[in-house]
């Protein structure tokens, strides 16, 4: 099984400050990697697949970098709404696995 | 519009059974796999399992394995999971979602509580 390891656990930032989130692969998964966007009470919403494209609907302040086992999602000018947790998956076996989650607070 | 919308939950004992659907529309059904995601209370993501378009492959996590059954009917543009010999730890919010390589859409999700 792939596991992956996001880190920090909790983040807590002000507005319009920059985010960076880390998610990391127990081996090898070339860029298939995505990243979701989870609010309380409301299910996942994707935000990056295949490691740094954008989904439908999601803005530019959103970018997805990074390949084989290191991988970051970098929020700019963080907006009270970024509040939530992320959380990256991986689907480059068929068995998919997600990370433990990132909680990003907005002060 | 994408829309799946999840039905079955509810509260079930211990070693009980319990059928999830999920009703898929906006889309060619057919065309996607899809998958069941879970996730306990206060907890994060657990992918349950996934179908390819015409069943061609399934597969399960080991958590479930011999307990779920997952299938699909494209006549009606619908998703199932069948749970058996429940257990407290498969108590969660379960999601039906759609593959495009990564899950795209997801449903809102319908709650298993599995408690004597």
């Amino acid at each position: 099984e792939i596991v992956l390891t996001q880190s920090p656990a909790t983040l807590s930032l002000s507005p319009g400050e920059r985010a960076t989130l880390s998610c990391r692969a127990s081996q090898r998964i070339s860029s298939g990697l995505a990243w979701y966007q989870q609010k309380p009470g409301q299910a996942p919403r994707l935000l990056i697949s295949d490691a740094a494209n954008r989904a439908t609907g999601i803005p530019a302040r959103f970018t997805g970098s990074g390949s084989e086992t290191d991988f970051t999602l970098t929020i700019t000018t963080l907006a009270p709404e970024d509040s939530a947790v992320y959380y990256c998956h991986q689907r480059y076996n068929w068995r998919s696995t997600f990370g433990q989650g990132t909680r990003l607070e907005i002060k | 519009e994408v829309l799946l919308v999840e039905s079955g939950g509810g509260l079930v004992k211990p070693g009980g059974s319990l059928r999830l659907s999920c009703a898929a529309s906006g889309f060619t059904f057919s065309r996607f796999g899809m998958n069941w995601v879970r996730q306990a209370p206060g907890k994060g993501l657990e992918w349950v399992s996934s179908v390819t378009p015409y069943s061609s492959n399934i597969d399960y996590a080991d958590s479930v394995m011999g307990r779920f059954t997952i299938s699909r009917d494209d006549a009606n543009n619908s998703l199932s999971l069948q749970m058996n010999s429940l257990r407290a730890e498969d108590t969660a919010v379960y999601y039906c979602t759609r593959n495009l390589k990564h899950f795209d859409y997801w449903g809102r999700g319908t709650l298993v509580t599995v408690s004597s």
